[in-house]
């Protein structure tokens, strides 16, 4: 299974943008970039994913790089709700088991500062 | 229902004891996960349903560790004779097809 590298953690002032770096440099031509959060003891949820072009939702941006090894999740404006672990995964394509496994790493713990 | 439900939210059992936690996925959501969150700690997979398919058992730490999906519905993982380095949450998460995974708030396991 391909691996993510994070930081373990990051800080950001309220109202300013975050930018959440991921590298995966063992990304095959099939794996969807996933990015997850996890709120203090709530279960994690989807923020946004993408597979080569970058992509904008109402929660956050993905800048994923031409050569798929790295991205970045952009938070626009930093709120103090958004402080939570930040989780990058790769999924890959549905095998002929079906199993779509997730593999989660430590994360990016993000503080937002007032 | 609404989201993933899981039960109890919290369970403490005493060593050597077994306990099952239950999961209520998404209504029509084929796929079906377990995972483990110590302390400070990512996710750990434990388990995964698909349809009616094998589960994929991967991730199980031991043999006192087995998970079942009735009806391709509700899941319970049990845990028999439990340590305590079984402490933790235990998370499960449902998705349909390619679809997000939708996660409940876990079960924290504590045992004493």
């Amino acid at each position: 299974d391909a691996k993510t590298t994070q930081p373990n953690s990051m800080e950001s002032n309220e109202e300013e943008p975050v930018h959440l770096p991921c590298n995966h440099s063992t990304i095959s031509g099939t794996d969807y970039i996933h990015w997850y959060r996890q709120l203090p003891s709530q279960g994690p949820e989807y923020v946004i994913h993408g597979l080569t072009s970058n992509v904008n939702n109402r929660m956050a941006s993905l800048a994923i790089a031409e050569d798929r090894k790295s991205s970045t999740l952009i938070l626009h404006r930093a709120t103090l709700r958004d402080a939570a672990v930040y989780y990058c995964i790769l999924r890959g394509l549905l095998t002929t088991s079906g199993t779509y496994k997730y593999i989660f790493g430590t994360g990016t713990r993000l503080k937002v500062l007032a | 229902g609404a989201g993933v439900s899981q039960s109890p939210s919290n369970k403490v059992t005493e060593k050597g004891k077994d306990v099952e936690l239950r999961c209520d996925p998404i209504s029509g959501h084929t796929a079906l996960y377990w995972y483990r969150q110590s302390l400070g700690q990512g996710l750990e997979f434990l388990i995964y349903f698909q349809g009616n398919s094998a589960p994929d058992k991967s991730g199980l730490p031991s043999d006192r560790f087995s998970a079942e999906r009735t009806g391709g519905s509700v899941s319970t993982l049990t845990i028999q004779r439990t340590q305590q380095e079984d402490s933790a949450v235990y998370l499960c998460a449902s998705s349909l097809g390619t679809t997000p995974l939708h996660f409940g708030n876990g079960t924290r396991l504590t045992v004493t």
